[in-house]
């Protein structure tokens, strides 16, 4: 069964307000989880690192003020899209892992802003 | 600048008969690899791994293969079946990364009944 929950799978909202993505780690406790951004037929590209407690990591070119990522529990981080618009419509992925285990992925967010 | 390249977008197969999906990196302090494999509007579901002390590692039907000299790795599956129909990414990471990993684009793989 998943060992990570995503949610919601799908979210429709107008270009300007914000939406929260949640991740769950559902049998293990996550320090570390991941965001990743997959735009169609491309590879899944990460954004940041969540580290609970902590501030999250964030890759080159992605804005920390746009996607605010929240990581406070070791089974909860949250991405926060802000003030969307429609170039933020795509497919996002959280992931986390657990000591060595390969890393667990949640069924993903496709977000479109109109 | 793409450190882990799969260069065939797609591959279609008779079903029973192998596949095989390739893969390419470049970062040399690579140190783990990762094949997953991903249905439409879910997230990739793990595979089958492998270390950089190993060449080869079996599952079942999956065998991943590791070239270090070369930077290359690549991914077996016999006997094919439709059900593996998906696209299947390689990743990477090294030890030092926390675990982060490095994407290729993807290889959609048909296996035709």
């Amino acid at each position: 069964g998943a060992v990570v929950s995503q949610h919601p799978s799908r979210v429709i909202c107008k270009s300007g307000t914000s939406v929260k993505i949640e991740c769950r780690s559902l049998d293990f406790q996550a320090t570390t989880m991941f965001w990743y951004r997959q735009f169609p037929k491309q590879s899944l590209m990460l954004m940041a690192t969540s580290n609970e407690g902590s501030k999250a990591t964030y890759e080159q070119g992605v804005e920390k003020d746009k996607f605010l990522i929240n990581h406070a529990s070791l089974t909860l981080s949250t991405l926060t899209v802000t003030s969307a618009h429609p170039e933020d419509s795509s497919f996002y992925i959280c992931s986390a892992s657990f000591q060595a285990s390969p890393l667990h992925f949640g069924n993903g967010t496709r977000l479109t802003v109109t | 600048d793409q450190q882990v390249k799969q260069n065939s977008p797609s591959l279609s197969v008779q079903e029973g008969r192998i596949s095989i999906l390739n893969c390419d990196y470049t970062n040399s302090m690579f140190d783990y690899f990762l094949w997953y494999k991903k249905y439409p509007a879910e997230g990739p579901t793990f595979l089958i791994s492998i270390s950089s002390i190993k060449d080869k590692n079996e599952d079942g039907r999956f065998t991943v293969f590791l070239n270090k000299s070369a930077k290359h790795l690549s991914l077996h599956i016999v006997p094919s079946q439709p059900g593996d129909s998906a696209v299947y990414f390689c990743a990477a990471s090294s030890s030092g990364s926390a675990r982060q990993l490095t994407f290729g684009s993807g290889t959609q793989l048909t296996v035709l009944p």
